[in-house]
């Protein structure tokens, strides 16, 4: 059963548009959501998070949405430029600082110029 | 750049074989987790630890993986006896203290067992 879900599972945008990153889960106790960026032969980097408190974190050029009655968030990365093609994971945490994270599969963007 | 270290970048390692992988947090973080990230970019929890303790860790019941913090060296993850299906990227995470929940990510140690 998987909590997380991302999609699509890969999409292509051209460069200077918004892509747009979905994910959904299952879990109620869900509190906390971050979304990581990897690239190819490297660890994931934390890119930004948001508390289940909130329905809108920005910065920069990204920006989640966060729909709690619908159990859905987005990412939204705003003039999409070439060097944001990578892989990208959404993520969720219950129960705590020190709970694990479960991950969704990813869905990798590519940017076309 | 990630200031969590691992080490080895690549080990590889025959069936049946040891395979150790160290993970150095990024300093003034105690609480240290370890994933395991296969091919197909699922994401397993193993063990977490604060400071030399064990959190919570996943049902080791083949008792093939180890781990430790030890007090003034690196975190390790040990896999006793290699497994084809165990060929995955490892990957170390810290996070400070108190309240914040986030996250940082080494760049992982990827085992191929052949």
């Amino acid at each position: 059963q998987q909590q997380v879900r991302q999609s699509p599972q890969s999409l292509t945008v051209w460069e200077g548009e918004t892509a747009i990153l979905n994910c959904s889960y299952e879990n109620s106790a869900f509190d906390y959501f971050p979304w990581y960026q990897q690239f190819p032969g490297e660890g994931p980097a934390l890119l930004i998070s948001i508390l289940s408190v909130s329905n809108k974190k920005e910065d920069g050029r990204f920006t989640i949405f966060f729909n709690k009655r619908e159990k859905k968030l987005s990412l939204h990365i705003a003039d999409s430029q070439p060097g944001d093609s990578a892989t990208y994971f959404c993520a969720a945490r219950a129960g705590g600082s020190n709970a694990k994270l479960t991950f969704g599969k990813g869905t990798k963007l590519s940017v076309k110029s | 750049n990630s200031k969590v270290i691992q080490t080895p970048r690549y080990l590889v390692k025959g069936q049946g074989q040891k395979a150790k992988m160290r993970c150095i947090p990024e300093k003034g973080h105690p609480v240290v987790f370890w994933y395991q990230q296969n091919k197909n970019n699922e994401f397993k929890f193993l063990i977490n630890f604060q400071n030399q303790e064990v959190l919570q860790q996943i049902d080791m019941t083949e008792k093939r993986f180890s781990a430790e913090c030890p007090s003034n060296s690196p975190c390790s993850l040990e896999i006793q006896s290699s497994e084809a299906g165990d060929s995955a990227l490892y990957l170390c995470a810290s996070r400070q203290g108190a309240n914040t929940g986030q996250l940082y990510f080494g760049e992982g140690s990827k085992l191929t067992v052949l």
